[in-house]
């Protein structure tokens, strides 16, 4: 079955202090994989994707994912972390041939000044 | 760019009462997807159109929900009758194509409330 697991419920970390998300999937195919935030009261905004090439994606706002196939993992990172950042962060994969977003059950950042 | 269109943007209605909720799309885009967000279950597809046609609508509920596309810049989710568990917040998506590795561009969302 293809699935997406995002193993915290929450993060915790300091302004300034490198940041990871963790996320990690199971598909059959090639896989395509997505970050999108959820600021509160508002929809899901895409942050960055993973379709082939550099196994390391630059997104907005600073952010990066590394994709690691071995490892069927695709976590987010910031090298430094703002208050701004506090947010819902949810791990999203396609794969070929299917139509459908399969997406985690969300990591909530939070920053602490 | 105005974005994906939701209205309204928030609705309370008593069980039993019709809700219809409403999308824009981006203009362009050939692809709209119906998802609702609760804390229990998360993000869930309902239903996922292409071109105007309905692809997969394995994920509505029951048949009290129901969704169409007239038209490539318009689609409409209804719940009738609508029932205290279907309290939720209700996004509209629009992706360029089918293919899949594009993005999804979300709307700000319809958040109901069924007493």
């Amino acid at each position: 079955a293809q699935s997406v697991a995002q193993p915290e419920d929450q993060v915790n970390v300091a302004e300034g202090n490198p940041l990871t998300v963790k996320c990690t999937y199971s598909v059959s195919g090639n896989p395509y994989l997505f970050w999108y935030v959820q600021y509160p009261n508002r929809g899901l905004q895409f942050l960055l994707k993973y379709i082939t090439g550099d196994n390391l994606v630059k997104g907005s706002y600073g952010f990066e994912a590394e994709f690691n196939k071995s490892q069927t993992s695709f976590h987010l990172k910031k090298p430094s972390a703002l208050v701004s950042d506090s947010a819902l962060y949810f791990c999203a994969v396609t794969y070929t041939g299917g139509f459908k977003t399969i997406f985690g059950a969300g990591t909530r950042l939070f920053v602490k000044a | 760019d105005a974005g994906v269109i939701q209205s309204p943007r928030h609705e309370v209605t008593e069980m039993g009462q019709e809700v219809t909720l409403r999308c824009k799309p981006i203009s362009g885009h050939n692809s709209l997807f119906w998802y609702r967000q609760t804390m229990m279950r998360g993000l869930e597809l309902l239903i996922y159109f292409n071109n105007n046609v309905p692809i997969d609508d394995s994920g509505m509920p029951e048949d009290r929900f129901s969704a169409k596309m007239p038209n490539a810049s318009f689609s409409t989710l209804k719940i009738q009758p609508s029932e205290p568990r279907d309290s939720a917040v209700y996004f509209c998506a629009s992706s360029p194509d089918s293919r899949e590795f594009n993005e999804q561009f979300f709307g700000p969302g319809t958040r109901l409330t069924v007493l």
